[in-house]
């Protein structure tokens, strides 16, 4: 029982890169979501979907970017990285009949 | 704007010690409530959802409560490995992503000492 699964779990980039990070479920869950989560702000929401192929913008969306091709994948894409989205970034999901959130394992991300 | 605030932000008890976190919120209409459970270096783990004033739902040594404002999470003789950050997230009817959005407020720090 994998839940959910984030790659790479660490990750160090330059400013201006391009990154990309993945996040996989394998509860057919068909909520997914995307939090960055930073000292003194808790736990803030970029991005969400509610199926594939539907998405839509959460509290922080700026500078980043989602794609929901198939249900169990959720990658978010960092266009072009600056020092302030350096964070923790947690993926998570629900089903979509009951709102509690199931969170991955995180991605800490370093621009440098 | 919805709002939750966490208290204390740390606090340590010995084992044995029973004690409660506070997570006082202010939305339009609460959907929900939600209690995690955050290790160092993990994602946040699902504890308790609430829905309504005057709710309670238990697990081992956890007890959360909710009143209209405010929601406890009591911890009865806690053994050092219940040590972790305890998130509380709201969920706001009035909200425009409504059900998909979580507020989450900053987290007790909980040390519990052998």
């Amino acid at each position: 029982d994998a839940g959910i699964t984030q790659s790479p779990r660490y990750k160090i980039t330059e400013t201006g890169r391009q990154v990309t990070l993945m996040c996989h479920q394998t509860w057919s869950h068909s909520y997914m979501f995307w939090y960055r989560q930073d000292l003194g702000h808790g736990l803030r929401l970029i991005y969400y979907s509610a199926a594939a192929d539907i998405t839509d913008k959460g509290e922080v969306p700026d500078g980043y970017v989602v794609s929901r091709s198939k249900t169990e994948n959720f990658p978010l894409t960092l266009e072009s990285a600056t020092r302030s989205q350096t964070s923790v970034y947690f993926c998570a999901s629900r089903t979509g009949s009951s709102y509690e959130q199931y969170f991955g394992p995180g991605t800490r991300l370093t621009v440098t | 704007e919805d709002q939750v605030t966490q208290s204390p932000e740390a606090l340590r008890l010995q084992e044995g010690e029973s004690s409660s976190l506070n997570c006082s919120y202010t939305v339009s209409g609460l959907r929900g409530l939600f209690w995690y459970r955050q290790d160092p270096g993990k994602g946040p783990e699902f504890l308790f959802t609430l829905y309504s004033a005057g709710e309670e739902k238990e697990k081992e040594r956890l007890k959360a409560t909710l009143t209209k404002k405010e929601s406890f999470l009591h911890i009865t003789a806690p053994k050092p490995e219940d040590s972790a950050t305890y998130l509380c997230a709201v969920q706001d009817w009035g909200y425009e992503t409504g059900a998909n959005n979580l507020f989450f407020g900053t987290g007790t720090r909980l040390t519990v000492i052998p």
